[in-house]
């Protein structure tokens, strides 16, 4: 079973609309961390942001924002006025605390048209 | 730039050969981790090496090795290649030998076997 699903494989927006890119995960651990990357048409991937599993608590930077819900076993990723810049593939994932792997979703690859 | 770097950047080769890739993690790191992206299989986590011994492994072929150096560099020896080992190889470091902590990507190696 997929430890992280991202079931939107493909999204296109048009420049300054928001755009919510989805993320569920699988863990029987009651301690874990999970992170979202984007990779950009360079290649290289960069690292968004890390939350815990106890922290609940939203988060926002400039015009990204994270939805954390345990209930659902969901880690959102919100960006607000999309640019094109904003245009490549997000990577959610998982790591638990009990083991020493990490797991990435299969990716969601943005695409913002001007 | 992340400050992890690695050589080569591109990789041709024929089947059955071998081959080496190279990673210097980020300056104080002390993990290095391997990840294969592929079309079909998405980015796999490969293996982990922390302060110069193996931490995890995740879906690492028994054709493939790695090791990390004193000076924390690690190589990643992939041998009797096949077509389908072309792919995308990222390596990434962290601060420590945990897998919940933010990871910082390297640009990658292109490898093609025809």
């Amino acid at each position: 079973a997929q430890k992280v699903t991202q079931a939107q494989t493909e999204i296109s927006v048009v420049e300054k609309e928001d755009v919510t890119l989805d993320c569920v995960y699988e863990t029987r651990d009651t301690t874990y961390y999970l992170f979202w990357y984007k990779q950009p048409p360079s290649g290289e991937l960069v690292f968004l942001i890390r939350r815990n599993s106890f922290d609940e608590q939203n988060e926002i930077s400039g015009r990204y924002s994270w939805n954390f819900q345990k209930s659902t076993s969901s880690f959102n990723f919100t960006i607000t006025a999309s640019q094109v810049v904003d245009s490549a593939v997000y990577f959610c994932a998982l790591s638990e605390f009990s083991g020493n792997q990490f797991y990435f979703g299969t990716g969601t690859s943005l695409t913002v048209i001007p | 730039d992340s400050g992890v770097t690695q050589t080569p950047k591109h990789l041709i080769t024929a089947t059955g050969q071998r081959v080496t890739l190279r990673c210097s993690p980020r300056s104080g790191d002390l993990s290095v981790y391997w990840y294969q992206q592929s079309l079909d299989q998405g980015l796999q986590f490969l293996i982990q090496y922390y302060n110069g011994e193996e931490r995890a492994k995740g879906n690492i072929l028994e054709r493939f090795s790695a090791q990390q150096f004193p000076d924390l560099h690690s190589e990643l020896n992939l041998s009797s290649l096949e077509l389908g080992d072309s792919a995308l190889y990222f390596c990434a470091s962290s601060v420590d030998g945990t897998t919940w902590r933010e990871q910082y990507f390297g640009p990658g190696t292109r490898l093609t076997v025809t």
